[in-house]
């Protein structure tokens, strides 16, 4: 069964800490991606990866970075948590996009972050 | 630049009726591919249904059907007989077909079924 998991479903951190989220997935799937999802934006892109160590920015990628060294994990980092990053980010994984028919994301369960 | 929108912020539905969820896009791409995702209360997005912009034929998955209109720029999610367990939120997104797998999504409906 596919499965895509988030290293916490809650995470309450601090103005100014450096918060790492991480997200794996067990399907040997070649995209990774991170959204945020906010009341009535729906979800919004932040970074995509289609390859290890390969990167793209988003829509917002302002205030976030992001790691994939192996791949099946790809991880978010907010350098300097704000309060306007306080969000549900939701991690996601698909196959190459010529490998099949539909190419659908895989989501994960999400983490919900406040920063105080 | 691709858009999606999605006009019904909530909808109330009563058990076993049908439901339309509209979504109409907007993009200058002749390839593309349209998505409907459920997103219930634990918060984990559920793929339900996809529509290539070259399919002839509306997309169907059990009680989902798109009602997938190109002139119109429009693909709405029809849950036939809804079920208590449809309460959601339900996103429509689109994506490019050809060598970019990035999602434009658009801000979801929240359905409510009433008994």
């Amino acid at each position: 069964d596919v499965k895509v998991t988030q290293s916490s479903r809650y995470l309450v951190k601090r103005t100014g800490e450096k918060v790492f989220l991480e997200c794996v997935q067990d399907m040997d799937h070649e995209n990774m991606f991170w959204y945020r999802q906010d009341p009535g934006l729906g979800l919004r892109l932040i970074y995509f990866s289609y390859d290890v160590k390969m990167k793209e920015k988003g829509d917002i990628p302002e205030g976030y970075s992001v790691s994939r060294e192996k791949k099946e994990r790809f991880s978010l980092i907010l350098e300097s948590a704000s309060t306007n990053q306080t969000s549900m980010y939701l991690c996601a994984s698909s196959l190459y996009w010529m490998t099949g028919r539909y190419n659908e994301q895989f989501f994960g369960p999400g983490t919900r972050l406040t920063v105080l | 630049a691709q858009k999606i929108t999605q006009t019904q912020p909530g909808m109330f539905v009563q058990e076993k009726e049908a439901v339309t969820l509209d979504c109409t896009y907007d993009t200058s791409d002749q390839s593309y591919g349209l998505f409907w995702y459920k997103q219930p209360s634990s918060g984990e997005m559920i793929f339900l249904i996809y529509q290539g912009s070259y399919d002839e034929q509306n997309a169907t998955e059990g009680r989902y059907s798109l009602n997938f209109q190109k002139a119109r720029k429009s693909a709405n999610l029809v849950i036939s007989a809804s079920q208590l367990g449809d309460s959601a939120m339900y996103f429509c997104a689109m994506r490019e077909v050809f060598g970019n797998e990035k999602l434009t999504f658009g801000t979801g409906t929240r359905l409510t079924i009433i008994p």
